[in-house]
């Protein structure tokens, strides 16, 4: 078991540019999360899906970003028309279950925005 | 509102020294806390949880409910356990963690 992808591991974008952030959860993992760290802060957490489904949104600004968890391929963060303050390390974690189970995390990507 | 603080940013400590992270939050539930550590390179693991009551490479932690805190402690640090240490916190039964801002512990030979 591979555990959790992110692709890309770095991404550069300049503002105005489109972002997209893909996580693979581990094998047999229908839950994912998707966390941001801005530099010096703790992970902060943005959004939670389900396969095919948006479980808590309450986290990610209302403008700009967007996430889905098709029922095929990898959770997909998106973020558009990037400004200078998404300048960032995402995260996203899986788990089999949500509540009481462990999450394990990717590698994260790492976004710069010139 | 929920709030996980970790004071000390850097902890500087000598092999063999005993270690303590600080971890005090905020919840007006009953909380489930988890310390994760990440490694140099690697990436975030889970290193233990209150309810396991476990120790986990010589570490443990104990939720003090009267105090609000999950201090990470282990008697005597070793070199390999320099790392950035995150106290978190479960919220709700959706699953997802609130976590402190981190700290560095590193451990001189």
């Amino acid at each position: 078991n591979a555990g959790v992808m992110q692709n890309p591991r770095h991404l550069v974008r300049r503002r105005g540019q489109e972002a997209r952030l893909r996580c693979s959860p581990m094998k047999g993992h229908s839950h994912v999360y998707w966390y941001r760290q801005l530099p010096e802060e703790g992970l902060k957490f943005m959004v939670y899906l389900q396969k095919e489904n948006i479980i808590d949104e309450s986290g990610m600004p209302k403008e700009r970003f967007s996430a889905e968890f098709p029922k095929e391929g990898p959770s997909i963060l998106r973020i558009q028309q990037v400004v200078r303050g998404d300048s960032a390390a995402y995260f996203c974690a899986s788990s089999s279950t949500s509540g009481k189970e462990t999450q394990y995390f990717g590698p994260g990507t790492r976004l710069l925005v010139l | 509102a929920q709030r996980v603080t970790q004071p000390e940013k850097l902890l500087s400590v000598f092999k063999g020294a005993p270690v303590e992270l600080k971890c005090n939050y905020s919840y007006s539930g009953s909380p489930e806390l988890f310390w994760y550590v990440q490694y140099s390179r690697q990436r975030l693991q889970l290193l233990l949880r209150h309810i396991s009551r476990e120790s986990i490479k010589g570490f443990t932690a104990d939720l003090n409910k009267g105090e609000t805190s999950f201090h990470l402690k282990k008697p005597f640090a070793q070199e390999e356990d320099s790392a950035m240490y995150y106290c978190a916190l479960r919220e709700g039964s959706q699953g997802n963690l609130i976590f402190g801002k981190g700290t560095k512990l590193s451990v001189k030979p």
